[in-house]
């Protein structure tokens, strides 16, 4: 499986945006890349996913590199409640399943 | 809530105790996968089903564990002669494909076991 490193941890003053950054060196054409974060004694929530071009949500915004080498996740206002591990995932659905790392622990400052 | 739902979401159980978690996918998902997640870790892959079918299974599913989907609707995961070992928060998770593409996976809030 194609791997992504993410910093262990961030910090961020709430309501400021916060870019949490994703490398995928190895990733294939046919990678999608996801985004989930799971907050305490929840399961992972989904936040967003894209294959080539930027994608905006509800929730985030998701800034692909043209290489697709890199990625970052960015929210543009954060909550405490956006406290929470983030992970990166390089997702192929002929792979079946979701490989998640370690994730980035995003702690949010009032 | 139309959401993944599992049951129950807390259990204790005795070393050598059998014990059964049951889940329900959102309506008409014909994926579903069965996570586990220790403290301070990610959750790692243990089955997925497609349909009824169970396509995939880790390396983590030892023997004691087994998995099924019968009609291709709820799922439920048995863990035999449990172990300390097995203490962790079961994941449930759902989604549809009928392609291989990027499909969005939903979790449920998942079912802590404790074994002492």
């Amino acid at each position: 499986d194609a791997k992504t490193t993410q910093p262990n941890s961030m910090e961020s003053n709430e309501e400021e945006p916060v870019h949490l950054p994703c490398n995928h060196s190895t990733i294939s054409g046919t990678d999608y890349i996801h985004w989930y974060r799971q907050l305490p004694s929840q399961g992972p929530e989904y936040v967003i996913h894209g294959l080539t071009s930027n994608v905006n949500n509800r929730m985030a915004s998701l800034a692909i590199a043209e290489d697709r080498k890199s990625s970052t996740l960015i929210l543009h206002r954060a909550t405490l409640r956006d406290a929470a591990v983030y992970y990166c995932i390089l997702y192929s659905g002929s792979a079946r399943q979701l490989t998640f790392g370690s994730g980035t622990q995003l702690t949010v400052l009032p | 809530d139309t959401g993944v739902s599992q049951d129950p979401r807390h259990k204790i159980t005795k070393r050598g105790q059998n014990v059964t978690f049951r889940c329900d996918p959102i309506s008409e998902h014909n994926r579903l996968y069965w996570y586990r997640q220790t403290l301070g870790q990610g959750p790692e892959f243990l089955t997925y089903f497609q349909n009824e079918a169970q396509l995939e299974k880790s390396r983590l599913l030892s023997d004691r564990f087994s998995a099924e989907r019968p009609k291709g609707s709820f799922s439920t995961l048995e863990i035999q002669r449990t172990e300390q070992g097995d203490s962790a928060m079961y994941l449930c998770a759902s989604s549809y494909g009928q392609t291989d593409s990027g499909n969005t996976i939903y979790f449920g809030e998942g079912s802590w076991l404790t074994v002492v």
